[in-house]
């Protein structure tokens, strides 16, 4: 079976750009989750779906980052316009609709911006 | 609010040595504990989960018990391999919001 598909695995760009990040869920999963993960900062979580619907964002470090899912199998995560400060491993993750249920991650995206 | 604490890393084995890695949780209700494993470049892995007390996971050597009198949950494994070195995450799930919380996470370096 698929797991969750992130792409790109790696992006590097100037500051100042903007960055789309990607994401296909599990197919019947109902919740996606975004996390970034920094060696000072460790995994942190950004933004989660519910249905569709984003349900909590206050871990959105501020209004440079905006996240949509428009249908359930596809999600975006996006940087404008971006700075050094956002080099990280971006993650997504998704499960059933149940505190029971594991979340199951994507293989990540390696952020650099120069 | 909701918090995981795991033991700092990192932690250094020999190979086939005892691993016990730390975790204690604070939780409102009854959240299911979930340990997750890393390896380098990839996501974070499912190792094993317990949904109540007294509930152990288990899952490639790997044994946490779901311990609600010391709030604990913590991973041990009898005879660790090279193959083990990882990062390993222990996490609760907020039954409300679906949202999971985790440790700092805990370095394992397992030597030949």
């Amino acid at each position: 079976d698929a797991g969750v598909i992130q792409s790109p695995r790696h992006e590097v760009t100037e500051m100042g750009q903007e960055v789309t990040l990607r994401c296909k869920p599990i197919s019947g999963h109902n919740s996606l989750f975004w996390y970034r993960q920094t060696m000072m900062r460790g995994l942190e979580l950004l933004i989660y779906f519910n249905n569709n619907v984003p349900i909590d964002d206050s871990g959105m470090p501020e209004d440079r980052f905006s996240a949509k899912m428009p249908n359930a199998s596809f999600s975006t995560l996006k940087i404008q316009p971006s700075e050094p400060r956002d080099s990280a491993v971006y993650f997504c993750a998704s499960s059933f609709d149940s505190g029971d249920q594991p979340q199951h991650f994507g293989d990540g995206t390696r952020l650099s911006i120069l | 609010g909701n918090s995981v604490t795991q033991m700092e890393g990192p932690v250094t084995l020999s190979e086939e040595a005892f691993l016990t890695i730390n975790c204690t949780y604070t939780a409102t209700g009854y959240p299911s504990l979930f340990w997750y494993v890393q390896y380098p470049g990839e996501g974070l892995q499912l190792l094993l989960k317990a949904t109540k007390a007294d509930d152990k996971g288990s899952n490639k050597g790997f044994e946490a018990t779901y311990r609600k009198e010391t709030t604990s949950f913590h991973l041990e494994k009898g005879s660790v391999q090279v193959s083990d070195s990882a990062v390993y995450f222990c996490a609760l799930s907020d039954r409300s919001s679906y949202k999971l919380i985790f440790g700092s996470g805990t370095r394992l370096l397992v030597r030949p």
